[in-house]
This record gives C-alpha cells, sequence and structure tokens, in this order.
C-alpha cells in the first residue's frame, strides 16, 4: 500500500479566507481523490485528479471553490476557497493501487472555519 | 447511481466475542468491489477488507471476514475474537469498474463500533 501524507493535519481558518491542503505519495500514482467528511457523515468525493489533466467534480462541487492542482504523480493540492462555517470537514487524499483494485487514504485534514 | 445503507449506527460488543456489521448496496451492474473501511478516532482511513463481486469466495483477513450474498446484495462483516482496538467506524464501500465512473467509491453512513471489556 501506498504512504499518504497530509499538510496540514488541521487548521482554524477565518471565514472568507483560503485554504491549500498538500496530499504526498510516496510512489508514482496515475489517480488521486479528494474527500469531504462534514462532522458525523460519511464520505463524499470532491473530485478526481489525474495529472496532466482537469480534475473531474462531482455534482455539487465546482471548481472555483474547491481548485485542484495535479502537477505530477505523486502530489496534489486542494484549495478551499473563500470558506464560510459550513466548510467545517475533514479533507481526504486517497489513490488507487497500481492494479486499480483499492484505494488508500491519507490521515486527513481537520478544517475549522470561523 | 449505486447507494449502500448500514443500518446499524452503532454497535457493541464485548472484547474476545464475535459481532457482525451489515451492508446492503444498491446496483444494476454484475461486476464491481466492495469493501469495508475502519476509522478510529485518529480518522485515518484504513482498508479493512476488499470482496470482488466476480468471487463467490468471501474474503478473509485474520480476524476479518465477510458474508457476500450477491443476489441479496448484502455485505456484512464480521470480526471475531474483537479487541480494543476494533474499537472505530466501520463503513461499507462500492467500487463500480464502469470505466464511466470507475475508481468513484460510493460510501455507507458507517456504523459505530464499541468495544467494552
Amino acid at each position: 500500500s501506498a504512504v499518504i501524507s497530509q499538510k496540514p493535519s488541521r487548521d482554524i481558518c477565518q471565514r472568507g479566507t483560503s485554504l491549500t491542503i498538500q496530499c504526498q505519495v510516496d510512489s508514482q500514482v496515475t489517480m488521486m481523490f479528494w474527500y469531504r467528511q462534514q462532522p458525523g457523515q460519511s464520505l463524499t468525493l470532491i473530485a478526481t485528479a489525474n495529472q496532466g489533466s482537469e480534475a473531474t467534480y462531482e455534482s455539487g462541487f465546482v471548481i472555483d471553490k474547491f481548485p485542484i492542482s495535479r502537477p505530477n504523480l505523486t502530489f496534489s493540492t486542494l484549495t478551499v476557497s473563500n470558506m464560510s462555517p459550513e466548510d467545517s470537514s475533514i479533507y481526504l487524499c486517497s489513490v488507487e493501487s497500481q492494479a486499480g483494485e483499492t484505494q488508500y487514504f491519507g490521515p486527513g485534514t481537520r478544517l475549522l472555519v470561523l | 447511481a449505486q447507494t449502500v445503507t448500514q443500518s446499524q449506527p452503532e454497535m457493541s460488543v464485548q472484547e474476545a466475542e464475535t459481532v457482525t456489521l451489515s451492508c446492503t448496496y444498491d446496483t444494476s451492474e454484475s461486476d464491481y468491489y466492495l469493501f469495508w473501511y475502519k476509522q478510529p478516532p485518529s480518522r485515518q482511513m484504513i482498508l479493512v477488507i476488499r470482496q470482488e463481486a466476480y468471487k463467490q469466495q468471501n474474503a478473509t483477513e485474520n480476524r476479518f471476514s465477510v458474508n457476500f450474498q450477491k443476489a441479496a446484495k448484502s455485505f456484512s462483516l464480521k470480526i471475531s475474537d474483537s479487541q480494543l482496538g476494533d474499537a472505530a467506524m466501520y463503513f461499507c464501500a462500492y467500487r463500480s469498474l464502469n470505466t464511466g465512473t470507475a475508481s468513484k467509491l460510493t460510501f455507507g453512513t458507517g456504523t459505530r463500533l464499541q468495544v467494552t471489556l
């Protein structure tokens, strides 16, 4: 399985500001995913990020609010823009195994927006 | 669209006992993967077990095993000899093999498992 790290692990932000979350993988992967987990809830996919192409967003999520970069095969960032308290969540990145069978998750970033 | 249902918001088991967590799903596809993930308070999502729909044999990983009933669209997780470290939120997830939606995981709402002495 891949080793995935995320920065920051947690943050407290003021409404109206933006936060960029980094996801680093210890091996090259084709597909990376960003999920949101609202307090006490399940995980919801925000977008899929392939290297060298635009991210694909799920219904209800837009690029202006959650811009994603994928500059290479081991790294991705998710920005939460113009934050409001409703954006308070855990944000997790995941990667697909080389065989494409399984997703492995990073430790998550806990975001609190005041 | 696929849906995943976990009807048990909370479960409790005594240490060393066995517990079964339920999961049902809805799909029109014939080939897919099913997963159980564990999320302890540290919030790291950890893969517990994977089942390929084309396999009739139930997957097992040490103390963890599944009961996969494809016709019934049921995918329960059995934890044997429960340990305190098993206490966590458990999520059931579905992964389509359709190339149009490939790789996307659809999660259930989770079951919180408590392990008591």
